[in-house]
C-alpha cells in the first residue's frame, strides 16, 4: 500500500502545549498538505508544503518537509480545545488529484 | 460561496442493494474526486472526473462507479452491495487541475446490513 504512516497515533494534551505529529511517505512526492477532520466530518485543508520547500508556517501551524527521510511534521503551537480533531497528512504520490492519505493522528485537547 | 455538498447524509442498505450518492461542488470547481473512509483501510481514492470525464481511478471493483454532469455535479453508484462496503464517503471539489487543495463536503455515512 502507498499509504502514509503518522504517529503516534493518539495524542492527548492540556489546552496552551504544543502539540506535534509526524507524518512518513513512501515515494516521492511533488507536494504535501495537512488536512484536518473533525470526528466523522470532512476534511479541511490546512497547509501545502511543496518538494522544493523545507518549512511553512500558517498561523499557529508550522509544517516541516524532509524529502530525504521522506516525513514531515506539523506542529500546532498554544493548542486549544477547539482543535480537537483527527489530522492527516496527504501526499501527490498517487498522481494528480489522487492524494494518498496517512492513517491519521487524533488529537484531544483538553481545558 | 456555498461549500461542497453531500447527499445524503446518511443511509442505510441490505446487502445486494445498490446505493447512489450525490455530490454538488463549489461553484466554479470543475474537478471532482471521491474517497472512501473506514476504520481499517483509512482513507482511499475511488475516482476523480474532470469536465464529465473519469481522469483517475483508484483500486476499487467494478461495482464503484461514477459520473460527473456538464454542471460539475457528481454521482457515485455501489451495486450489489456488501457489508464492507460500510463507510463514510467523501467529496471534494477544485477549481481545476491545476490546483492541488481538495475542499470536501461533509460525506455520506453508508452503513450496510
Amino acid at each position: 500500500s502507498q499509504q502514509g504512516e503518522e504517529d503516534p497515533q493518539a495524542l492527548s494534551i492540556q489546552e496552551g502545549e504544543n502539540a506535534t505529529m509526524n507524518c512518513s511517505y513512501k515515494t516521492s512526492i511533488n507536494n504535501l498538505q495537512w488536512y484536518r477532520q473533525n470526528s466523522g466530518r470532512g476534511l479541511v485543508h490546512l497547509i501545502l508544503i511543496r518538494s522544493n520547500e523545507r518549512e511553512k508556517h500558517s498561523g499557529r501551524l508550522r509544517v516541516t518537509l524532509d524529502t530525504s527521510k521522506k516525513s514531515s511534521s506539523l506542529l500546532i503551537t498554544a493548542s486549544r480545545a477547539a482543535d480537537t480533531a483527527s489530522y492527516f497528512c496527504a501526499t501527490d504520490a498517487g498522481g494528480f488529484q489522487k492524494l494518498v492519505f496517512g492513517t491519521g493522528t487524533r488529537l484531544l485537547v483538553s481545558p | 460561496k456555498a461549500g461542497v455538498t453531500q447527499t445524503p447524509r446518511y443511509l442505510i442498505k441490505t446487502r445486494g442493494q445498490q446505493v447512489t450518492l450525490s455530490c454538488s461542488p463549489i461553484s466554479g470547481h470543475r474537478s471532482v474526486s471521491w474517497y472512501q473512509q473506514t476504520p481499517g483501510q483509512g482513507l482511499q481514492f475511488l475516482f476523480e472526473y474532470f469536465s464529465e470525464t473519469q481522469r483517475n481511478k483508484g483500486n476499487f471493483p467494478g461495482r464503484f462507479s461514477g459520473r460527473q454532469f456538464s454542471n460539475s455535479r457528481s454521482e457515485m453508484n455501489v451495486s450489489t452491495l456488501e457489508l464492507g462496503d460500510s463507510a463514510l464517503y467523501l467529496c471534494a471539489s477544485s477549481p481545476d487541475r491545476g490546483q492541488e487543495k481538495l475542499f470536501f463536503g461533509s460525506g455520506t455515512q453508508l452503513s450496510v446490513l
